[in-house]
């Protein structure tokens, strides 16, 4: 079936610097991707709607200033997280869209120290 | 987008067969369901999706009275691997903004 890969799995950063998470979809285009965040014990909150070749949309109460989103390609959304604080650490998800399907991606911890 | 409510957690044996029932009250025409299963530190897998009456795959099955307003999942026989959190979604045709709700954990004991 399609495939949806996150990189890092995990990573640890530094409190004030930025960090960047990829999803591709490995093989099929995605015109768009979805961005999740999860903490621990508590469901996936949608986060942003990305849209290759367009500024993607942000839901209600997320910061597109801090939590930066590129679709430069069918293939690849990215997720920067700038000036991270402790309270950004959580699991990140993306999910992408194909015809009639949408698949998600293995998540990516974020541990901000 | 119709919000969904589902039992918080539920504790099974193995070898029983699990009923999880969600309710969607405020369902619309071009809504259908979907539920997924999500592990720990993985994202979520597809398990089924419907719209009406019963539908059944290798791992589940699926069913939604005439009215939609809820639906049960049912794991046949399930082992201690089947303990994860089970999401109930309704999602409008055409679009693909998920929207998780609570979730089921569900424990699975030997």
């Amino acid at each position: 079936g399609a495939v949806v890969s996150q990189h890092p799995s995990w990573v640890i950063c530094k409190s004030g610097t930025s960090v960047k998470i990829e999803c591709r979809s490995l093989d099929f285009q995605a015109t768009t991707m979805f961005w999740y965040r999860q903490f621990p014990k508590q469901s996936l909150m949608l986060m942003a709607t990305s849209n290759e070749g367009s500024k993607a949309t942000y839901e209600q109460g997320v910061e597109k200033d801090k939590f930066l989103i590129n679709h430069a390609s069918l293939t690849l959304s990215t997720l920067t997280v700038t000036s991270a604080h402790p309270e950004d650490s959580s699991f990140y998800i993306c999910s992408a869209r194909t015809t009639g399907n949408i698949y998600f991606g293995e998540g990516s911890w974020l541990t901000v120290v | 987008l119709a919000k969904t409510t589902q039992p918080i957690s539920m504790d099974s044996y193995e070898g029983q067969e699990v009923n999880i029932t969600c309710s969607h009250n405020n369902i619309a025409t071009n809504d259908y369901i979907t539920w997924y299963q999500q592990f720990p530190s993985q994202g979520p897998r597809f398990i089924i999706q419907g719209y009406k009456t019963k539908v059944t795959n290798e791992v589940a099955s699926l069913f939604i009275p005439a009215d939609r307003k809820s639906s049960t999942l049912s794991l046949p026989r399930v082992s201690l691997s089947d303990t994860a959190v089970y999401y109930c979604l309704v999602v409008t045709s055409g679009t693909y903004k998920y929207i998780f709700g609570t979730g089921t954990r569900l424990k699975v004991l030997a």
